[in-house]
């Protein structure tokens, strides 16, 4: 499973309010990832990490921030929360080995904002 | 713009009724492709990668297939137990060029 771990794994929270989800891995991956999954869309990327305090955008970076400041930590913001944030939001990290190139997600936050 | 397209959005099979399916993509240089295995409220298994157009690859029951413009997924004689949504996803560049499909949910009944 890529020692991937997600907490909360459950949130409910009002408008306006900030929200902090973490991602911890425990195999000194060097690129991690924040995707969200909607009914109707594919899986989305939020924000990626590529090393300690480097991140950059991906497609659907508003409203979120993430910072990494320890290799295996990677953590999202919602700085405050909307109804069109309730999602499921998945962290992954990716791997380049032998065998070929793999992405690995880890079991998701499902987050309720209303 | 990078797309990816799977079919059908849902498949009902009997057991050990064999059926494959699609992924469609549109990226501009693909790197590689990847399918996973989803269960409800879990996160997406990683099943394969595959790069190049002829490309094959098996686990079990499932057969995955790549060409210059679709992708397989064979399922074999399944079982119950291979009910899940299945995901593709296309890649071009780094990960962060990766375009996941909306999935197809597969129920095998008994």
């Amino acid at each position: 499973d890529a020692g991937i771990t997600q907490s909360p794994r459950h949130k409910v929270t009002e408008t306006g309010t900030p929200v902090t989800l973490r991602c911890h891995q425990t195999e000194n991956h060097r690129y991690m990832y924040w995707y969200r999954q909607d009914p109707g869309h594919g899986l989305r990327l939020i924000h990626y990490s590529y090393g300690v305090k480097d991140t950059d955008k991906g497609e659907v970076s508003d409203g979120y921030s993430v910072s990494r400041s320890k290799t295996e930590d990677f953590l999202l913001t919602l700085e405050s929360a909307t109804s069109s944030q309730t999602s499921v939001y998945f962290c992954a990290i990716s791997e380049s080995r032998q065998d070929g190139e793999k992405l690995f997600f880890g079991s998701g936050t499902q987050l309720s904002v209303l | 713009e990078d797309q990816v397209t799977q079919s059908p959005e849902a498949l009902r099979l009997q057991e050990g009724e064999s059926s494959s399916l699609n992924c469609s993509y549109t990226v501009s240089g693909l790197r590689g492709l990847f399918w996973y295995r989803q269960d409800p409220g879990k996160g997406p298994e990683f099943l394969f990668t595959l790069y190049s157009a002829g490309e094959e690859k098996e686990k079990e029951r499932l057969k995955a297939t790549l060409t210059k413009k679709e992708s397989f997924l064979h399922i074999t004689a399944p079982k119950p137990e291979d009910s899940a949504t299945y995901l593709c996803a296309a890649y071009s560049g780094g990960y962060q060029k990766v375009t996941f499909g909306t999935g197809t949910k597969l129920q095998v009944i008994p």
